[in-house]
């Protein structure tokens, strides 16, 4: 089993609409999560961190934590074409140390 | 720009080559990371270092050979490389070793080896 699994895309949405990226792991212990931007060709840049259950919003992104569940997601509400990048989901499996795995990805692109 | 800045940004060079790959991060941070990216495959973690000394290396070649001569400043030296090393490789920093607020990734070195 994948350590860290994202959902297959590419997605699209149209322009206004509500943009849902889930992330699944297999280490129940994870203790932080995190959510990663990539446009093409650019590096990953950090959008949000979770670390408990529940909802963080921050502007028009929203993660979603679920322990019991093992999974994190990611909302996008009102997903503009700027928003059309890849998403990386990354999970610190460590407690004492750095383990942070990253998922492979989903593609968003929102159409205009 | 982030905080966190990479030299040079394209480097092209033949499996016989030598060179060394720079990293800066002006953010104050304790911890330091070379990432490798490749194509269709998720970011892999080659290193880790924190306050100068390295903790993590994921059964890296050793045709990679990393230095932090301080805590602002990492490289990733070069030697004998094989085609397959062809990737995007990323410095990132974050503020302690246990990454409670992530990382910042530097714009990458897009290497390619011939």
């Amino acid at each position: 089993q994948k350590e860290v699994e994202q959902n297959s895309g590419p997605l699209s949405v149209p322009e206004g609409a509500i943009a849902s990226l889930n992330c699944t792991y297999s280490d129940r212990g994870s203790q932080s999560f995190f959510w990663y931007r990539q446009y093409s060709g650019k590096s990953p840049e950090l959008i949000m961190f979770i670390y408990s259950n529940g909802d963080k919003e921050d502007g028009r992104f929203t993660a979603q934590l679920n322990k019991a569940s093992q999974y994190v997601s990611l909302l996008i509400r009102d997903s503009q074409p700027s928003d059309s990048a890849t998403y990386l989901c990354a999970v610190n499996m460590g407690t004492s140390y750095d383990k942070v795995i990253f998922g492979p990805g989903t593609s968003l692109s929102v159409i205009p | 720009e982030t905080g966190v800045t990479q030299t040079p940004r394209h480097l092209v060079m033949g499996m016989t080559n030598k060179k060394s790959l720079k990293c800066e991060q002006h953010l104050g941070h304790n911890a330091m990371y070379w990432y490798k990216q490749s194509a269709k495959k998720p970011l892999e973690l080659m290193f880790v270092y924190s306050l100068e000394e390295r903790v993590e290396n994921n059964s890296v070649p050793s045709r990679f050979s990393p230095e932090c001569p301080n805590s602002s400043h990492l490289f990733l030296h070069l030697h004998t490389l094989q085609p397959e090393d062809s990737a995007l490789y990323l410095c990132a920093s974050s503020q302690e070793r246990n990454n409670e607020f992530g990382k910042f990734f530097g714009p990458g070195t897009r290497l390619t080896v011939l």
